[in-house]
């Protein structure tokens, strides 16, 4: 059972470049989402999905772009990379988290920097 | 303007001694609440919850505890381990809504 896989686990860009982290899960999922984690920040909402099709901002959505054509996937594309982006990114998925008890599981992070 | 509030970044607890980490939060439309351990190099992953209709839910040595009035929640950890030092997030979700609000974590370290 993979849970939520992310790829890459590690990346180099330079400023200006675009790139996609994958997100997967295996666990037929309705809801997904892409977190961000700063030191001190914790971890910020960048989109979210509801379901295939449906895509959303959180808290952070600038410099994002997102889309959910399946269940299984919801990858996180960067447009034109900034060094405000250096940071570690967490996909999520879980079943409804509007209903009590559903757990949200997380893949074990993407590092990013951005040179 | 942060919706949920860990104001301790950091706490140091005796092992064997009680580990309580507090956790505030601003809206009174949150429905669930959870609590999320998270170990470097790793992704987070889920500890315990509770429902806004309960004060208090139990497993094991975590147990968390809602103020419903004062807008406040806490975990605590009985008795704490050396495997128990990690960044706990304190989470909500609001009420028909599908986001889940972090707060910024309290990195917990247990002594020997």
């Amino acid at each position: 059972n993979a849970g939520v896989t992310q790829t890459p686990k590690f990346q180099v860009l330079k400023t200006g470049q675009s790139m996609t982290l994958q997100c997967a899960q295996d666990m037929n999922h309705e809801y997904m989402s892409w977190y961000r984690q700063d030191p001190g920040m914790g971890l910020r909402l960048i989109h979210y999905s509801v379901g295939a099709g449906i895509t959303d901002q959180g808290e952070v959505p600038n410099g994002y772009n997102v889309s959910r054509s399946t269940t299984e996937d919801f990858p996180l594309r960067l447009l034109s990379a900034a060094p405000s982006q250096t940071s570690v990114y967490f996909c999520a998925s879980s079943y409804d988290p509007g209903i009590s008890g559903n757990t949200i599981y997380f893949g074990e992070g993407s590092w990013l920097t951005v040179v | 303007d942060q919706q949920v509030k860990q104001n301790s970044p950091s706490l140091s607890v005796q092992e064997g001694r009680i580990s309580i980490l507090n956790c505030d939060y601003t809206n009174s439309m949150f429905d669930y609440f959870l609590w999320y351990k998270k170990y470097p190099a790793e992704g987070p992953t889920f500890l315990i919850s509770i429902s806004s209709i309960k004060d208090k839910n139990e497993d094991g040595r975590f147990t968390v505890f809602l103020n419903k009035s004062a807008k406040h929640l806490s975990l605590h950890i009985v008795p704490s381990q050396p495997g128990d030092s990690a960044v706990y997030f304190c989470a909500a979700i609001p009420n028909r809504d599908d986001k889940i609000i972090f707060g910024k974590g309290t990195r917990l370290h247990i002594l020997p």
